[in-house]
């Protein structure tokens, strides 16, 4: 059963980088089925999809964040990262890592997260 | 703002069923890109519930139930248990934005 664990600093000052690590156990980053994903949930709202990315580096962004995104992966750690600069108060959100898996539906490329973190809060504050 | 739409809030009696959209567009559901929902208990990170519109993961009861027709999903619980009070939030993919998109999220209640 996998696991997945955010770490990072829970608060952060406005106009500097977030960055937030989640350690994967239990399963290898470097499998070819998976994406790897970062959602974030600001206090008493919905979800909202960072971006992702496969063990080979491939990464997908939101496009609402893009310019301010770097994120990157440590197959030798079974880790990856995110850096999100130039912050402010809308970033403050809890933030999640999860696991993604495809459907082979009629479409391809719809993948669903079927293992999350437990989530950690950045709070975005001077 | 979340491009797929959902009741923000729907409620039933214990035993009853209840059933939630989430719509959508050309460009995500409509263009046949799968739906897939999550639970979120209070203070809890979400719970994949349904993949690919009607698959249950192992452990989840077969009181959920999930369908898509056109640029629409929908979501059923039959006989609602007091523990299925959370937020429910479906997810698919859009071509207009190139990404992953989840829905405004739908808090259920149980009277």
């Amino acid at each position: 059963q996998v696991q997945l664990q955010e770490s990072g600093p829970g608060l952060v000052k406005p106009s500097e980088t977030l960055s937030l690590a989640c350690t994967v156990s239990g399963g290898s980053i470097s499998s070819s089925d998976n994406y790897w994903g970062w959602i974030r949930q600001p206090p008493g709202k919905g979800l909202e999809w960072i971006g992702s990315i496969y063990y080979s580096g491939t990464t997908y962004e939101n496009p609402s964040l893009k310019s301010r995104l770097i994120i990157s992966v440590e197959t030798s750690k079974n880790q990856f990262s995110l850096k999100l600069n130039s912050v402010t108060a809308a970033d403050t959100a809890v933030y999640y890592c999860a696991r993604q898996r495809e459907f082979r539906g009629a479409r391809a490329g719809t993948y669903y997260c079927d293992s999350w973190g437990q989530g950690t809060l950045v709070t975005v504050s001077s | 703002q979340s491009v797929l739409t959902q009741p923000p809030s729907v409620s039933g009696a214990p035993g009853q069923r209840v059933t939630f959209s989430c719509t959508g567009s050309s460009s995500n559901i409509g263009a046949g890109y799968d739906v897939h929902w999550y639970q979120q208990l209070p203070e809890t990170a979400p719970k994949l519930l349904m993949y690919g519109n009607n698959n249950r993961p192992s452990g989840v009861p077969d009181r959920f139930s999930g369908s898509k027709s056109g640029t629409s999903a929908s979501l059923s619980i039959t006989g609602l248990q007091a523990d299925d009070e959370a937020d429910y939030y479906c997810q698919s993919y859009d071509s207009s934005l190139n990404g992953y998109v989840f829905g405004t999220g739908t808090k259920v209640t149980v009277l």
